[in-house]
């Protein structure tokens, strides 16, 4: 079993839809949990991080971690065509702040 | 401010041979990661230097190496090139003290082996 499981996708919705992207995860000892974006021919960029359990709003995008069932999620809002781009998560343990757990990432297309 | 710059864009090499990549982190950011996103693969971490130290390296063989320079920028060395090798090399780089996981990455440098 790998430590990170993420549905590559693609994922198309039209514009204005709420989008669900989803990870799971093996390894109990992960403590933060980020999402990264990244867009085609680019770098990833931090959009939205989590220590332990709970819910983070900001904006358009609400991130969850429930960690009894060691899954995370990312909801996007009033999805905008800017918001196309691959979505990936990353989970980190402890006093491992230098190495982080990638899942494979979702691309996600908002049609106009 | 300027963001973690990496060159070159694009290299393309033959099998057997070496390549350099480099990286200038943020300023101000004294710890470097080298991750390698293959297709199909995901990220996966290969190098952490911080105050000019390796501290850490992913499960990668020895022909990956680097080094982080006084003005703490970054080389990632590959020597003996295989097919396989041909992937993003993405550096990413944190502050001293910063969230854990927060990283900043670089657009990468992608090398093709033939």
């Amino acid at each position: 079993q790998k430590e990170v499981e993420q549905d590559p996708g693609p994922l198309s919705v039209p514009e204005g839809a709420i989008v669900s992207l989803n990870c799971t995860y093996s390894n109990s000892a992960f403590q933060y949990f980020m999402w990264y974006r990244q867009y085609s021919r680019k770098g990833p960029e931090l959009l939205m991080y989590t220590y332990s359990s709970g819910n983070k709003e900001d904006g358009r995008f609400t991130a969850q971690v429930d960690k009894s069932s060691k899954y995370i999620s990312l909801f996007i809002r009033d999805s905008q065509p800017s918001d196309s781009a691959t979505y990936l998560c990353a989970m980190s343990r402890v006093g491992s702040n230098y190495k982080l757990t990638f899942g494979k990432g979702t691309l996600l297309t908002v049609n106009p | 401010e300027a963001g973690v710059t990496q060159s070159p864009t694009h290299l393309i090499k033959t099998r057997g041979q070496q390549a350099t990549l480099r990286c200038s982190p943020i300023s101000g950011h004294t710890s470097v990661y080298w991750y390698q996103q293959a297709l199909g693969l995901g990220l996966q971490f290969l190098l952490w230097y911080d105050e000019g130290e390796e501290r850490n390296r992913g499960n990668f063989p020895p022909r990956f190496s680097g080094r982080q320079f006084p003005n703490y920028s970054s080389e990632l060395n590959v020597n003996a090139l295989e097919l396989e090798d041909s992937a993003l090399y993405l550096c990413a780089s944190s502050l001293a003290g910063g969230r854990t996981g927060e990283l900043f990455f670089g657009e990468g440098s992608r090398l093709t082996v033939l």
